[in-house]
């Protein structure tokens, strides 16, 4: 049974950065046909996909327009476990924040979220 | 950018009726997923993540009860659920997958109550 567990800050300031880490068990974050995701839920935002995560010969990422001049995700091998790193925040990121498996493009397995409030 | 746009916003219906939610995609999405629709549905509960329900447009997944069903083709598809029971309340999404270049799109969601 895959799960995930999420960890990290529930509330910043404005131009921090937010650093989030998803553990994985159950599942390898370098297996084949999968990919690691993260998405977040805001009411004026809805849920937004950000980015993922995955791995076929070697590392991929793709990110949403919206948020790839500032967004990076990464694989930890050792810690079988990947992150998200958000910088220049603004209170417009506040929202709950989500990993994810993705398969057969879509995700199937999610841990319970982090709501991360951004505010001076 | 894709747009995801479902209907109705909100849905009110009897136990035991059909509830049906409807997804509208501004762009076909056929090509990106192996000859199959990149359309999953999702169920979501005050407090806990969204659910998979459906996926590759009427796929269901593993555990989802049988009154849950996918349908459509093109850029329409639909979410029908055939007997409505108290536990289907929720706020259901859609959920679509283009391939080039690589991005998922949620609709805007649709809540369902007990009428």
């Amino acid at each position: 049974q895959v799960q995930l567990q999420q960890s990290g800050p529930g509330l910043l300031k404005p131009s921090q950065t937010l650093s989030l880490t998803c553990a994985i068990s159950g599942d390898s974050v370098s297996a084949n046909n999968v990919a690691w995701n993260w998405i977040r839920q805001s009411p004026s935002r809805g849920l937004e996909w950000l980015g993922r995560t995955y791995y076929t010969s070697r590392w991929h990422n793709d990110y949403a327009f919206s948020v790839k001049s500032r967004i990076t995700i990464s694989p930890d091998t050792s810690r079988n476990q990947f992150s998200l790193q958000l910088n220049s925040l603004t209170p417009d990121d506040t929202a709950v924040y989500y990993c994810a498996r993705g398969i057969v493009s879509t995700f199937d397995v999610w841990d319970q979220g982090t709501m991360v409030t951004v505010s001076s | 950018d894709i747009v995801m746009i479902q209907s109705p916003d909100s849905l009110a219906a009897s136990l035991g009726e059909r509830a049906t939610i409807n997804c509208k995609s501004s762009q076909s999405v056929l090509n990106s997923c192996s000859n199959n629709y990149c359309l999953s549905w999702f169920q979501q509960k005050p407090g806990r993540p969204p659910k998979l329900l459906i996926y590759w447009a009427s796929t269901r997944e593993y555990g989802v009860p049988e009154r849950f069903s996918g349908s459509g083709s093109g850029t329409d598809f639909t979410l029908t659920i055939s007997s409505l029971q108290a536990e289907d309340v929720a706020v259901y999404y859609c959920l679509q997958f283009s391939g080039s270049p690589p991005m998922f799109t949620f609709g805007q969601g649709t809540k369902l109550e007990i009428k």
